[in-house]
C-alpha cells in the first residue's frame, strides 16, 4: 500500500538544526520530495531526491534517504524564522501516465528566538 | 508567468447549493491535478488529468465532478455541497520534463459549507 508517515511538530530555537523525519512505504518512487507551505498559501516544492541517491544537499537543507528503511530526513541548518512553515514528505509511484504524489500529514515547525 | 491561478479565494455555501472551483496555468503543463487539504491528513488527490481531454479519479472523488476545458484550465465542480466538503482546495499542474516532475500548485480555495 501506499501511506506516508511523519510526526506533527516540531520545535526549535533559533540557529539551530532542525530535522524532520518521514516514512515511506512504496519502493517504486523515482522522487521523494518536501514540500513546504506557508501560512495561507499552497505548497512549494523545497527539494527532491532521485532514489538511487543517498543523500543531496541545497545550500542548508540535506536531504537523507534510507532506501532499506523506506526513511527519509530533510535536516534544515542554521534554522530561521523564516522557516517557520508546514513541511510535507511526499512519494511518487507512477501510475499511467502521470506521477502520482503521496503525501504525509506534514510537520509543523515552529522556530523561536 | 503567473503560475497556477485558482478564484475564488473563499467561498461559504450552504448545503445542497453547488459550485465550481476554477483553476488555470500558464505553465503550459499537460497534467493537472485537485486536491483537498483536511487537517492532520495533508492532500489527499481528488481527480486529476494527465492530459487535455482526460480526466481520471483520485484517492477521494465522491461528490466532485471535473472539466478539463483545454490545456490551461480544469475546473472543479461540487453539484450538491455537504458539510464533509469542508475544506481548503488546491489545483496544481506539472510536466515530466520538469525538475523531479515538479508539481507547482495553486494558493488554494477555502470552502465553508454550512
Amino acid at each position: 500500500g501506499e501511506d506516508v508517515e511523519q510526526s506533527l511538530f516540531l520545535s526549535v530555537r533559533e540557529g539551530d538544526s532542525s530535522v524532520i523525519n518521514c516514512t515511506y512505504t512504496d519502493s517504486s518512487s523515482t522522487y521523494l520530495y518536501w514540500y513546504k507551505q506557508e501560512p495561507g498559501a499552497g505548497l512549494q516544492l523545497l527539494t527532491y531526491i532521485f532514489s538511487n541517491m543517498d543523500m543531496k544537499q541545497d545550500q542548508r537543507l540535506t536531504v537523507l534517504l534510507n532506501k532499506k528503511d523506506k526513511h527519509l530526513s530533510l535536516r534544515i541548518a542554521d534554522t530561521q524564522t523564516g522557516d517557520s512553515a508546514i513541511y510535507f514528505c511526499a512519494e511518487s509511484p507512477r501510475v499511467g501516465g502521470y506521477n502520482k504524489l503521496i503525501f504525509g500529514a506534514g510537520t509543523r515547525l515552529a522556530v523561536h528566538p | 508567468n503567473a503560475g497556477v491561478t485558482q478564484t475564488p479565494k473563499f467561498q461559504v455555501l450552504k448545503t445542497g447549493q453547488s459550485m465550481t472551483l476554477q483553476c488555470a496555468q500558464d505553465m503550459n503543463h499537460n497534467s493537472m491535478y485537485w486536491y483537498r487539504q483536511d487537517p492532520g491528513m495533508g492532500l489527499r488527490l481528488i481527480y486529476y488529468s494527465a492530459s487535455e481531454g482526460t480526466t481520471d479519479k483520485g484517492e477521494v472523488p465522491n461528490g466532485y465532478n471535473v472539466s478539463r476545458l483545454n490545456k490551461r484550465e480544469f475546473s472543479l465542480r461540487l453539484e450538491s455541497a455537504a458539510p464533509s466538503q469542508t475544506s481548503v482546495y488546491f489545483c496544481a499542474s506539472s510536466d515530466t520534463s520538469g525538475r523531479g516532475n515538479e508539481q507547482f500548485f495553486g494558493p488554494g480555495t477555502r470552502l465553508t459549507v454550512l
